[in-house]
């Protein structure tokens, strides 16, 4: 069936460094990648999104780079920021517009 | 608020008895989503309505049982529950075509 595995699960960096988050996917007739990230107590919001026919996206600190070859997609945050801190899930469209997610990743900023 | 309103809350029930969970979409959105997120399992799709049509059930103990008046509406009725149920249930809707969802806030539900 259709699947999303997220990495890593926890990721620990120091504030201004970089955080990467990578995605796989199963269903290659997926087309839509979204990120979503949850504050703690809060909603999962969008917070960028790619479709198949690019192949990287930008807005600001935020970047998301898409391998439909290898069914790999990737999450990239730059100069983080304490408030960066959350869970991070990515997602790959499947059917019907659902979208099914990866585990999460559990993202501490450090002063 | 995003145009996803989820009542109620926080919903404490016993095994025994019978809530619903309410779910109301703003957005002219045409597809609805039920999920699961708990610690075990983040993010669990439960059922997906399109166009008022349920098009998805994923394997889901009938304990659970979704229903769509209208487009607008989503509810998850629920009976006999078992502690293992207690979660955060979110909805979700997206106007289709490969585009984001919006969710709500969601029910966080304790069964005791």
């Amino acid at each position: 069936g259709e699947n999303v595995e997220q990495h890593p699960s926890t990721l620990s960096v120091q504030e201004g460094d970089s955080a990467v988050i990578k995605c796989t996917y199963s269903d290659s007739a997926s087309n839509y990648f979204p990120w979503y990230k949850q504050e703690l107590g809060k909603r999962p919001q969008l917070i960028i999104d790619i479709r198949s026919n690019v192949g990287e996206k930008k807005d600001q600190r935020i970047a998301v780079t898409l391998n439909k070859t290898a069914k790999h997609f990737s999450l990239h945050i730059t100069e983080t920021q304490p408030e960066d801190s959350a869970v991070y899930f990515c997602a790959a469209v499947g059917g019907y517009n659902k979208l099914i997610f990866g585990a999460g990743t559990r993202l501490a900023v450090h002063p | 608020e995003t145009g996803v309103t989820q009542t109620p809350r926080h919903l404490v029930m016993g095994m025994t008895n019978k809530k619903s969970l309410k779910c109301e979409q703003h957005l002219g959105h045409n597809a609805m989503y039920w999920y699961k997120q708990s610690a075990k399992k983040p993010l669990e799709l439960m059922f997906v309505y399109s166009l008022e049509e349920r098009v998805e059930n994923n394997s889901v103990p009938s304990r659970f049982s979704p229903e769509c008046p209208n487009s607008s509406h989503l509810f998850l009725h629920l009976h006999t529950l078992q502690p293992e149920d207690s979660a955060l249930y979110l909805c979700a809707s997206s106007p289709g075509q490969g585009r984001g969802y919006t969710f709500g806030s969601g029910t966080r539900l304790t069964v005791v």
